[in-house]
């Protein structure tokens, strides 16, 4: 079975501050890998996704994260956070491109300092 | 263009009774899928309907059950509620192979 795991449950930087969070997950073929954000009385937006290709993905608000697969990893980062990032992220594993059947990670809340 | 829309917004019900929640997906969106998000979790899995047909289930008890109609719309229904079943209820709308996205939520209390 697909599990994913966000070791940290708070995390809080400073902004301006660079920002990692990370994400580890079990998956038997070449998995489908998504990171939302959700906001306070908000859904669940779509940061970015990746299935294949360049192991480095773009996505929107200046994100970026990083699939390596000898670690079995998705690490979701972004060089300069502002004030409006905090919120709590989520990285989940698909059963397919579009993210249907989504296995979440339990969440990493981020809170940014001024 | 309207996102996904879910009704509604709270309720409160009290263990054992029923409840049914509706979503109303992106128009030209004919997959649904429902999550549900207890406090400080991820969302997890519940089900998923294209074209009206059960596509994919969670590991949920036969508690829940859920159904699409012809417009696409979708309800999600839990029998006999217990207190583990307070949640953030999502549903999701895609074209099945496009991006999903998120509605709001339903927040169910259980007392």
């Amino acid at each position: 079975a697909q599990s994913v795991t966000q070791p940290d449950i708070h995390i809080t930087v400073s902004e301006g501050a660079s920002l990692e969070l990370r994400c580890n997950y079990s998956y038997g073929a070449t998995p489908y890998l998504f990171w939302y954000v959700q906001s306070p009385g908000q859904g669940l937006q779509l940061l970015l996704k990746y299935f294949s290709g360049d192991t480095l993905v773009q996505g929107i608000k200046g994100f970026e994260a990083e699939f390596k697969r000898s670690q079995s990893s998705f690490n979701l980062r972004k060089p300069s956070v502002h004030w409006s990032d905090a919120a709590e992220y989520f990285c989940a594993v698909g059963a397919d491109n579009a993210g249907n059947m989504l296995t979440f990670g339990g969440g990493t809340r981020l809170m940014v300092k001024p | 263009d309207a996102g996904v829309t879910q009704s509604p917004t709270h309720l409160i019900k009290t263990r054992g009774q029923q409840v049914t929640l509706r979503c109303s997906p992106i128009s030209g969106h004919k997959s649904v899928s429902w999550y549900q998000q207890v406090l400080g979790q991820g969302p997890q899995f519940i089900f998923q309907y294209y074209e009206k047909e059960e596509r994919g289930r969670g590991n949920f008890p036969d508690r829940f059950s859920a159904r699409q109609f012809p417009n696409y719309s979708s309800e999600l229904n839990v029998n006999a509620l217990l207190l583990g079943d307070s949640a953030l209820y999502l549903c999701a709308s895609s074209s099945l192979s496009v991006e999903q996205f998120f509605g709001p939520g339903t927040r169910l209390t259980v007392l």
